[in-house]
């Protein structure tokens, strides 16, 4: 156990939906990360939050969006849904934006879009 | 731009035999090399780390990876692998970006089987 909790860990919803995907980062651990995992793309990083600021972004689209709370959870949300957007969804956090910190992995998010 | 290759789609071993899987990298700069491994339906395992010093880096399950500067490689290897080994590798490489940022760029990951 990673110690990084994501909810909820599996999710279906149709095409034009919108779903929010929550993460609860390590205990202590200020940085935020989003990856999404698809067969043809492979391991993508998504986004990142430190201390409730976005830090930086990376191949995120812009229907999808993230935030990061004061209590250092964050959620993703992902809007106007397409099949191709079923993926499995990572939330990581680390303990701060280091490059040398570890980042530690939840265990995913399988969302469907049929 | 960073970049990670993981050459072999899949590496087949015997239990028993010892196992290597290749990572080769791409950054400007020092590099922090990182190995994931995931399990069926699970998330992703933090194996080990080089970030400077020892070019042999130790870590969990008895996993070992060896940085080399001259090849821009960061092989895996166990000296006796186990079928229970059997799942998804990733290595990944960190650099901090744009000092903003310090994100992980994975390869495309390597698939173990350990066959008995």
């Amino acid at each position: 156990d990673s110690g990084v909790t994501q909810t909820p860990k599996h999710l279906i919803t149709a095409t034009g939906q919108r779903v929010t995907l929550r993460c609860s980062p390590r205990s202590g651990d200020l940085s935020v990360y989003w990856y999404q995992q698809s067969l043809d793309q492979g391991l993508q990083f998504l986004i990142q939050y430190y201390n409730g600021e976005e830090r930086a972004k990376g191949n995120i689209l812009e229907r999808f969006s993230a935030q990061q709370f004061p209590d250092l959870h964050s959620e993703l949300n992902l809007s106007s849904l397409e099949l191709g957007d079923s993926a499995l969804y990572f939330c990581a956090s680390s303990v701060t934006a280091d490059s040398g910190n570890t980042i530690y992995f939840g265990e995913g998010s399988w969302l469907t879009v049929v | 731009a960073q970049s990670v290759a993981q050459p072999e789609d899949q590496v087949n071993v015997a239990e028993g035999n010892p196992l290597t899987v290749k990572c080769t990298y791409s950054v400007s700069g020092n590099p922090y090399l990182f190995w994931y491994v995931q399990y069926p339906n699970r998330g992703l395992q933090f194996l080990l780390k080089y970030i400077t010093g020892d070019n042999l880096v130790k870590g969990s399950y008895g996993f070992e990876a060896e940085f080399n500067k001259s090849q821009t490689s960061f092989h895996l290897k166990k000296p006796s692998a186990l079928v229970s080994d059997s799942a998804l590798y990733f290595c990944a490489v960190r650099q901090t970006y744009n000092n903003a940022g310090n994100m992980l760029t994975f390869g495309g990951g390597t698939r173990l089987m350990v066959k008995p």
